[in-house]
């Protein structure tokens, strides 16, 4: 089955203990994202990989690091998170960009900051 | 930079009504795509339908149908009869070739 994988789907952990959210796609997608949603704010894009080693910072990228190095996996890392960090995380995956197709959407993972 | 507008932060209906939610955007790029999620109250996010910018076609899927406009620059999404399972986050969104940008969503609620 066609997915994007992330882990932990939820998460309550404290101001500046480190913390990686992983995201795995099965599909062979060059295009790897990440979003946050918050309240009244709707998606931003934290972080963008268009393919292995190659990855562009979005909206939001402040307080985040990503990495590529392999094509189906694009972690998100909180080096030393805070509690505006506190978000509804969606990793993203498609064939090549954002307008090749569909935007395939991870089911979220939840993390809380205290 | 792009920007997608959705004016109505929050709608309610009663079953069997039909509803339009609004979806505006700003470009200056030709060739751009526009897309509709669709969040329920689980969370995930569901793909609706993907418009490219030189197709004015409207489309029409079972109850929903789309009407995109490229002179007022709208992209509106109507949902025909609602049912209580339409009850969720709606958002539009605007895309280049390396970003998918969202409007802020329209939270649809429909009650018995």
């Amino acid at each position: 089955e066609a997915q994007v994988t992330q882990n932990p789907r939820y998460l309550i952990t404290v101001t500046g203990k480190k913390l990686t959210v992983t995201c795995s796609q099965n599909m062979n997608h060059e295009y790897m994202s990440w979003y946050r949603q918050d309240p009244g704010l709707g998606l931003r894009q934290i972080y963008y990989s268009m393919n292995v080693e190659v990855t562009d910072k979005g909206d939001v990228p402040e307080g985040y690091k990503v990495s590529r190095k392999e094509k189906r996996n694009f972690p998100l890392i909180l080096e030393s998170p805070s509690p505006n960090q506190t978000s509804l995380y969606f990793c993203a995956s498609s064939y090549r960009g954002t307008n090749t197709g569909e935007l395939f959407f991870g089911e979220g993972s939840r993390l809380t900051v205290l | 930079a792009q920007k997608v507008t959705q004016a109505q932060t929050e709608i309610s209906v009663v079953e069997k009504e039909d509803v339009t939610l609004d979806c505006v955007y700003e470009t200056r790029d030709t060739t751009y795509y526009l897309f509709w999620y669709k969040q329920p109250p689980s969370g995930e996010l569901v793909f609706l339908i993907r418009r490219n910018s030189f197709d004015e076609q409207n489309e029409i899927s079972g109850r929903y149908s789309w009407n995109f406009q490229k002179s007022t620059s709208s992209f509106n999404f109507t949902i025909t009869a609602s049912q209580v399972v339409d009850s969720a986050v709606y958002f539009c969104a605007y895309s280049g070739y390396s970003t998918l940008t969202f409007g802020k969503g329209t939270m649809l609620l429909v009650s018995p």
